[in-house]
């Protein structure tokens, strides 16, 4: 199976700041990763797909990059909105899901 | 306005079964691959079970193969979990969705809480 290694599983950061997360595929995926935003008691919401097309509707401050098996998301100025949890996603072979990162407010 | 609108969670004792379903509406449901995921109190997602458009392909995370079965009804526009043989570790509030990793659409639930204890 295919793990996905996110990092940092946690960060403080202040709004304005850039927020750069990443993660890490065992083995190559293409460009068959997402990534994902969840608020407390909601679903998951989806930031970005193939990697680094911005969902539409997706402030673009969000930006995804990466292929192969390094992958990364970049909040170019963080908001106070942005305070959630953020997950990468592989769909390449089954699924996998991050580990996850906290961002929280410094 | 899509929905998807899971049902039948609750709470169950170890060794017992729950039958969890999803009723889509707003999109062409028949078309897609659909998805069960769940997510534990406090932690991380995890990917349970998937299906193809027309059911004839099933996967399922290695925590869950040979307790539950994942179904669609394409007539009704439903997903179906059934989960035999519960353990307290499959305690979580599990959702209903459609992803779109490779393209969107992305549609998910708000999730049906799943509790095992004795």
């Amino acid at each position: 199976a295919i793990q996905m290694t996110q990092s940092p599983s946690s960060l403080s950061a202040s709004v304005g700041d850039r927020v750069t997360i990443t993660c890490r595929a065992s083995q190559g995926i293409g460009n068959y990763l997402g990534w994902y935003q969840q608020k407390p008691g909601k679903a998951p919401k989806i930031l970005i797909y193939a990697a680094s097309s911005l969902q539409s509707g997706v402030p673009s401050r969000f930006s995804g990059s990466g292929s192969g098996t390094d992958f990364t998301l970049t909040i170019s100025s963080l908001q106070p909105e942005d305070f959630a949890t953020y997950y990468c996603l592989q769909d390449f072979s089954y699924l996998t899901f991050g580990g996850g990162t906290k961002v929280e407010i410094k | 306005e899509v929905q998807l609108l899971e049902s039948g969670g609750g709470l169950v004792q170890p060794g017992g079964s729950l039958r969890l379903s999803c009723a889509a509406s707003g999109f062409i449901f028949s078309n897609y691959v659909m998805y069960w995921v769940r997510q534990a109190p406090g932690k991380g997602l995890e990917w349970v079970s998937s299906i193809n458009y027309n059911g004839h392909y099933t996967y399922y995370a290695d925590s869950v193969k040979g307790r539950f079965t994942i179904s669609r009804d394409n007539t009704k526009n439903t997903l179906h979990l059934q989960m035999d043989s519960l353990r307290a570790e499959d305690t979580a509030l599990y959702y209903c969705a459609k992803l779109g990793v490779r393209e969107p659409p992305d549609y998910w639930g708000q999730g049906t809480l799943v509790a095992v204890f004795s």
